[in-house]
């Protein structure tokens, strides 16, 4: 079963933490992105990768860390610096992040809510 | 002003309706414009993608894109509850890292 799979669905955390949203994909995509979505406001853009071991900084990048060891997995960290982290979080991948826009798969997303 | 302009709606339509879903924006460099059907807590999936102008279509749905006005439209004929979802706007100059998304609009389709 291929696809885009985010954990946890569900994530709450108290002020000054850091925590870290999971995105792991097995389509042998080579790009993948991180975006926010607020009420009332269009996806944004944390962060993306082209390629493994690189990754640049998006719209919104303050507050905000990733990694990208491995093709599949493109974890992001939420540290204490970002100052409104409320927010749902979705992954998406594509095959590359070249010129043009092949279609990017998301996946299901996390909630996350700062106490 | 934002660069991607979206009515959040709601909206409502009796099913069989013609839905009309629109977006403005305001950077002429745009290229390449999507649709995007969100249900609600899932991530979303495309549905239309088109490169520049004119319309293009898929069974139910119809995109429509006039650069000269800075507008696109996407048109759902014979509605069904099934549609009821929030439907994004995304366009972009080059690729995807440079895409900008709607706020979306939120459709319920009554049965």
């Amino acid at each position: 079963d291929g696809g885009i799979t985010q954990s946890p669905k569900y994530l709450f955390r108290k002020e000054g933490q850091n925590v870290t949203l999971s995105c792991e994909q097995n389509l042998n995509h080579d790009a993948m992105y991180w975006y926010r979505q607020d009420p009332g406001q269009g996806l944004r853009l944390i962060y993306y990768s082209q390629i493994v071991n690189d990754f640049q900084k998006g719209d919104i990048a303050e507050g905000y860390s990733v990694s990208r060891e491995k093709k599949e997995s493109f974890p992001l960290t939420v540290t204490s610096a970002q100052k409104n982290p409320t927010a749902f979080y979705l992954c998406a991948s594509s095959i590359s992040g070249g010129a043009g826009t092949d279609t990017q798969y998301f996946g299901p997303g996390t909630r996350l809510t700062v106490l | 002003q934002k660069e991607v302009e979206q009515d959040p709606g709601p909206l409502s339509v009796p099913e069989g309706a013609i839905v009309s879903l629109n977006c403005t924006y305001s950077n002429s460099a745009f290229q390449y414009f999507m649709w995007y059907r969100q249900y609600s807590r899932k991530g979303p999936e495309l549905l239309m993608y088109t490169y520049s102008s004119g319309n293009k279509e898929d069974g139910r749905f119809t995109a429509q894109v006039d650069k000269s006005s800075k507008y696109i439209s996407l048109f759902i004929r014979d509605s069904q509850p099934s549609d009821s979802a929030t439907y994004l706007c995304a366009m972009s100059v080059r690729n995807n890292n440079d895409m900008r998304f709607g706020a979306g609009t939120r459709l319920t389709v009554k049965p």
